[in-house]
């Protein structure tokens, strides 16, 4: 399977904590997103790192990509509970026509 | 409002039935997907289209099937094949679609839980 692994598959912290959440791969990527997923709803795309990036930027998010070691972390800074969620990287391997998801950190955050 | 509109919500399937669930986008997005969600798990592929009357098969296509007709909709049918419906299914769009494109960031719809009654 070309699927992802993402860890720890759970987590949990005090509110204006830093999480952060890690994606390991298995071949060449031509990207690596990250999803939130809210209990029971759809996912919301949180930002996209292509392969020839290394570090990228959105907000209270920092995620960062190391195709040397095949893998990528998604760093929350100040966490809310609002954060709450459970997150997924999804990579787009090269050749391929369709992502392929990563089981899925879920973070609780604590008020 | 642009977005995916998932129906219904909640669906119960009585046993050796078919049931559809519907997927519908008004973003003109050209590549459309269906997910199967197991509770604690990730994603896994069911059905994809690139474009209007085509669609490939996904990691766990049995029992499944689909159409797409028009660029806006692409229904899935669960079939009475499928041993083990009860999931979290959620369809996705994306643009720019075209076999062989980078595949950029996915937009969801809020999903259908299905039930085996």
């Amino acid at each position: 399977s070309q699927q992802g692994e993402e860890d720890p598959q759970a987590l949990s912290i005090q509110e204006g904590e830093n999480a952060t959440m890690n994606c390991s791969y298995k071949t060449s990527i031509n990207n690596l997103q990250w999803y939130r997923q809210n209990s029971g709803r759809g996912l919301v795309h949180l930002i996209l790192i292509r392969s020839n990036e290394r570090e990228k930027h959105s907000g209270r998010l920092r995620v960062t990509l190391d195709t040397s070691k095949k893998s990528s972390s998604l760093l929350i800074t100040a966490s809310r509970a609002a954060d709450t969620a459970s997150y997924f990287c999804a990579t787009d391997y090269s050749g391929a026509q369709k992502l392929v998801f990563g089981q899925g950190t879920r973070l609780t955050i604590n008020p | 409002d642009g977005g995916i509109t998932q129906s219904p919500k909640y669906l119960f399937r009585k046993e050796g039935q078919n049931v559809t669930l519907s997927c519908e986008q008004n973003l003109n997005h050209d590549a459309m997907y269906w997910y199967r969600q197991d509770p604690g798990q990730g994603l896994r592929l069911i059905y994809y289209s690139q474009i209007v009357n085509d669609f490939q098969k996904g990691d766990i296509a049995e029992g499944y099937s689909v159409s797409r007709e028009k660029k806006e909709s692409f229904p899935l049918t669960v079939t009475s094949a499928q041993k083990n419906p009860t999931a979290f299914y959620l369809c996705a769009s994306s643009s720019p679609g075209g076999i062989g494109s980078t595949n950029e960031k996915l937009f969801f719809g809020s999903g259908t839980q299905l039930s085996v009654l």
